[in-house]
């Protein structure tokens, strides 16, 4: 299992481009990168999934780097409604992606 | 379509009783997941299942059951609740790939007293 290490908090303002990034050294070649974002008391919400390059969607773009080691969750624009955690996940299945603790992100006005 | 529907929303149980999470999803998804978060923690896989008639163990499965009778319906049994249990249930579903993305239902609040 791939293990995956994001920074615990951060802190943006609204308007703000926010980049979290995710460490993944021990990345298999058939694992997939895949971006959850949960607001409190609600269950995860899928942002993003991405293999290698650049992968971007309607709330997201996803860099990831010619090694793969790790990857950057790109947020442009942010507003309060953002402010939510955020989990980096790895695994070329979901029975084997773990989320860990997630970055907390806390939007500011 | 109403996607992932879970109940009971909230439990309250003694030590020892059981109880059964529903969990039921329209999408006519092959894989589903049940989930188990404590406070301030990340989502830990409790089971999961492939299809109808086919389930696993997960990261945390001890004290817990499930069966998968049905595409839609994949309840979760917890046996002699523990104040260990105490915790938020996610029921998930996703498609036809074991990589596609999950849908998650919205939680049911377990507390064991």
């Amino acid at each position: 299992l791939a293990k995956t290490t994001q920074p615990i908090s951060m802190d943006s303002y609204e308007g703000q481009e926010v980049n979290i990034t995710c460490s993944h050294n021990n990345i298999a070649t058939n694992d997939y990168i895949t971006w959850y974002q949960q607001f409190p008391s609600q269950g995860p919400r899928f942002i993003i999934q991405g293999y290698k390059t650049k992968v971007t969607n309607e709330v997201a773009s996803l860099f990831i780097p010619a090694d793969r080691k790790s990857s950057t969750l790109s947020l442009p624009r942010v507003s309060l409604s953002d402010t939510a955690v955020y989990y980096c996940l790895v695994g070329d299945n979901n029975n084997d992606m773990r989320f860990g603790a997630g970055t907390r992100l806390t939007v500011k006005p | 379509n109403a996607g992932v529907t879970q109940t009971p929303k909230f439990r309250i149980l003694k030590i020892g009783q059981s109880m059964t999470l529903q969990c039921a999803q329209d999408m006519n998804h092959n894989y589903m997941y049940w989930y188990r978060q404590d406070p301030g923690m990340g989502l830990k896989l409790i089971y999961y299942s492939v299809g109808a008639g086919i389930t696993d163990k997960g990261e945390v499965p001890n004290g817990y059951n499930v069966s998968r009778s049905t595409t839609e319906d994949f309840p979760l049994r917890l046996e002699l609740a523990a104040p260990s249990q105490t915790s938020v249930y996610f029921c998930a579903s996703s498609g036809t790939s074991q990589y596609n993305e999950q849908f998650f239902g919205p939680g049911t609040r377990l507390t064991v007293l």
